[in-house]
């Protein structure tokens, strides 16, 4: 069964608004949580890592005053797209680390972002 | 800064044609080396994690294989149901638990 769930699995927003989008460990607790986006045909890029507690280590070029990432408790990691633009449209994939299984990361199934 | 090269960029084989795929990989202090495929639209779903060279893990028709500079994906006897991007990715002793993709290998396998 899936290991980790996303929602909403597509939201449609209009430009200057903002977006929620929240992961969810299913199996087990998670310290921490990563964030990526994926451009059509392309691979991922890593955004973010989300630790339970305590600020979220953003990638360089990432801006961390428009994607806020909350990481409230051991199941659960939101990325909010705040102010969002056209250019923000993408798939947004969170995955969790498994540290009970040396470094592997299980991939939730992605929020279709769509800016108009 | 790690380094991940998937080839080819795309693979289309006929039912029962057996191939490989190949990740080339420069990191600093290898970690592990994992395999997922992605379906269009979807999460990437784990397949494979490779700690060190030498070590061979198999699923199904799937079989990964690692050296000390690249992976192979060895797809055996592939079915319709196979196709997918086939992603490859490293994780390094320097940059705690991130993980550094290729750009895949999208597979098509007909009928």
């Amino acid at each position: 069964g899936a290991v980790v769930s996303q929602h909403p699995s597509r939201v449609i927003c209009k430009s200057g608004t903002s977006v929620k989008i929240e992961c969810r460990s299913l199996d087990f607790q998670a310290t921490t949580m990563f964030w990526y986006r994926q451009f059509p045909k392309k691979s991922l890029m890593l955004m973010a890592t989300s630790n339970e507690g305590s600020k979220a280590t953003y990638e360089q070029g990432v801006e961390k005053d428009k994607f806020l990432i909350n990481h409230a408790s051991l199941t659960l990691s939101t990325l909010t797209v705040t102010s969002a633009h056209p250019e923000d449209s993408s798939f947004y994939i969170c995955s969790v680390w498994r540290e009970a299984r040396s470094y592997e990361q299980y991939f939730g199934p992605g929020t279709r972002l769509t800016v108009t | 800064e790690d380094q991940v090269t998937q080839s080819p960029e795309a693979l289309r084989l006929q039912e029962g044609e057996s191939s490989s795929l190949n990740c080339s990989y420069t990191v600093s202090g290898l970690r592990g080396l994992f395999w997922y495929r992605q379906d269009p639209g979807k999460g990437p779903e784990f397949l494979f994690t490779l700690y060190s060279a030498g070590e061979e893990k198999e699923k199904e028709r799937l079989k990964a294989t690692l050296t000390k500079k690249e992976s192979f994906l060895h797809i055996t006897a592939p079915k319709p149901e196979d196709s997918a991007t086939y992603l490859c990715a490293v994780q390094s002793g320097l940059h705690d638990y991130k993980l550094s993709f290729g750009a895949g290998t999208t597979v098509t396998v007909r009928a």
